[in-house]
């Protein structure tokens, strides 16, 4: 079973920042957390990862709050593509084992 | 780089038959995630391979099977499948080994299956 609960889905305006909430209240101490989202009829693309401290990237922010059970994804302006499915995922270090679980996502839609 | 390549890209089968599905991961990648995905129950995982060996697998019987070939190429295949084995199945590769413990998965575009 997934390990994180998002809200089903949200709207943003473009050009304005979008905030995706992620709570994972049963997060192990070395497990990462992990966006991805998905276009329809794409496959899933990697958009940011983190441990403990905030992250940022060319796409996207991350921040994790400081007990680490919950996290936000930062598009900071969100534009018509970004329209899309995103997971958050939690996961431990990969020579660890452990399977990569999608939840059900949060369905963002961007409108003009 | 090439990305991650999956053959075919649309599938049309029957009822009771095999299906075998291929997918090429990046140059360099020797891990290789298989998932299934359909509208009703989401992104499953199916089965995870890393150097030819299944380290993880998910919850799907038994007529869903894989491998992978020392060129990290994988094949997963269906026997005698069913109606709700329609689905996009989707492969990713990761660069694991790099002692950082974390991954970053990238995904194929899927092959679109359907069983009528």
């Amino acid at each position: 079973d997934a390990k994180t609960t998002q809200p089903t889905s949200m709207d943003c305006a473009e050009g304005r920042a979008a905030n995706l909430p992620c709570n994972h209240s049963t997060i192990s101490g070395n497990e990462y957390v992990y966006w991805y989202r998905q276009i329809h009829s794409q496959g899933p693309q990697y958009i940011i990862h983190g441990l403990k401290n905030n992250e940022t990237n060319e796409m996207a922010s991350l921040i994790i709050t400081e007990d680490r059970k919950s996290s936000t994804l930062i598009l900071p302006h969100a534009t018509l593509r970004d329209t899309a499915v995103y997971y958050c995922i939690v996961r431990g270090p990969y020579n660890q084992g452990g399977k990569l679980i999608f939840g059900q996502g949060t369905e963002l839609s961007v409108k003009p | 780089k090439a990305g991650v390549t999956q053959t075919p890209r649309y599938l049309i089968k029957t009822r009771g038959q095999q299906v075998t599905l291929s997918c090429s991961p990046i140059s360099g990648h020797r891990s290789v995630s298989w998932y299934q995905q359909t509208p009703g129950q989401g992104l499953q995982f199916l089965f995870e391979y890393f150097s030819e060996t299944q380290r993880n697998k998910g919850n799907f019987p038994g007529r869903f099977s894989g491998r992978q070939f020392s060129n990290s190429r994988s094949e997963m295949n269906v026997s005698t499948l069913e109606l709700g084995d329609s689905a996009l199945y989707l492969c990713a590769s990761s660069s694991q080994g790099s002692g950082q413990g974390f991954e970053k998965l990238f995904f194929g575009s899927g092959t679109q299956l359907s069983v009528l």
